[in-house]
């Protein structure tokens, strides 16, 4: 295991509420990474964290805000949650400069259904 | 437009056998690729990759095989074992950003016949 929990595994959530997913990662790790996994689309990048306070959009960031106070730690927020956000996300994590060099690897995923 | 391509939904093969993934990919850009192992209800477990400087990466009973002018890759599984059931994942992303952004094909599931 890569030392990456996120929480929590399960929600469930109505329409229009906010939703916060946490990722938390023990391997000291800059680069950190949060995906949806839908049918027929393979995993899609929402927003990712070069560093504490540095984050960017991915391809599907609409809906989706970030943060990340400190390097362990990166949050996913849906502001106001649709039934379009109903899925799978994975965090990942990453650093050149660690023994793994240039592999990418993943939590064990959230899954999130709004109702 | 997706960048990064599995062509093949599902694949089956008879324990022993070889196993042949294949993936395709638009953006030259790209010049790392990884391959990722998914069970259901798990995170995608990494496998195997490869850098654009090589043609080919091998790590036990994986090797995948880069071909740059074809923007080309597969993953050869031998010999495939029923424990091998699962969606496979490519991948890809550009080193020159320094994000290692990664772009994802939609999978292939592979089931190893007993």
């Amino acid at each position: 295991d890569a030392g990456i929990t996120q929480s929590p595994r399960h929600k469930v959530t109505e329409t229009g509420t906010p939703v916060t997913l946490r990722c938390h990662q023990t391997e000291n790790h800059r680069y950190m990474y949060w995906y949806r996994q839908d049918p027929g689309h393979g995993l899609r990048l929402i927003h990712y964290s070069y560093g504490v306070k540095d984050t960017d959009k991915g391809e599907v960031s609409d809906g989706y805000s970030v943060s990340r106070s400190k390097t362990e730690d990166f949050l996913l927020t849906l502001e106001s949650a649709t039934s379009s956000q109903t899925s799978v996300y994975f965090c990942a994590i990453s650093d050149p400069l660690s023994p793994s060099g240039n592999t990418i690897y993943f939590g064990e995923g959230s899954w999130l259904t709004v109702v | 437009d997706q960048q990064v391509k599995q062509n093949s939904p599902s694949l089956s093969v008879q324990e022993g056998r070889i196993s042949i993934l294949n993936c395709d990919y638009t953006n030259s850009m790209f010049d790392y690729f990884l391959w990722y192992k998914k069970y259901p209800a798990e995170g995608p477990t990494f496998l195997i990759s490869i850098s654009s400087i090589k043609d080919k990466n091998e790590d036990g009973r994986f090797t995948v095989f880069l071909n740059k002018s074809a923007k080309h890759l597969s993953l050869h599984i031998v010999p495939s074992q029923p424990g091998d059931s699962a969606v496979y994942f490519c991948a890809a992303y550009r080193g020159d950003t320094g994000r290692r952004a990664l772009t994802f094909g939609s999978g292939t599931r592979l089931q190893v016949q007993p």
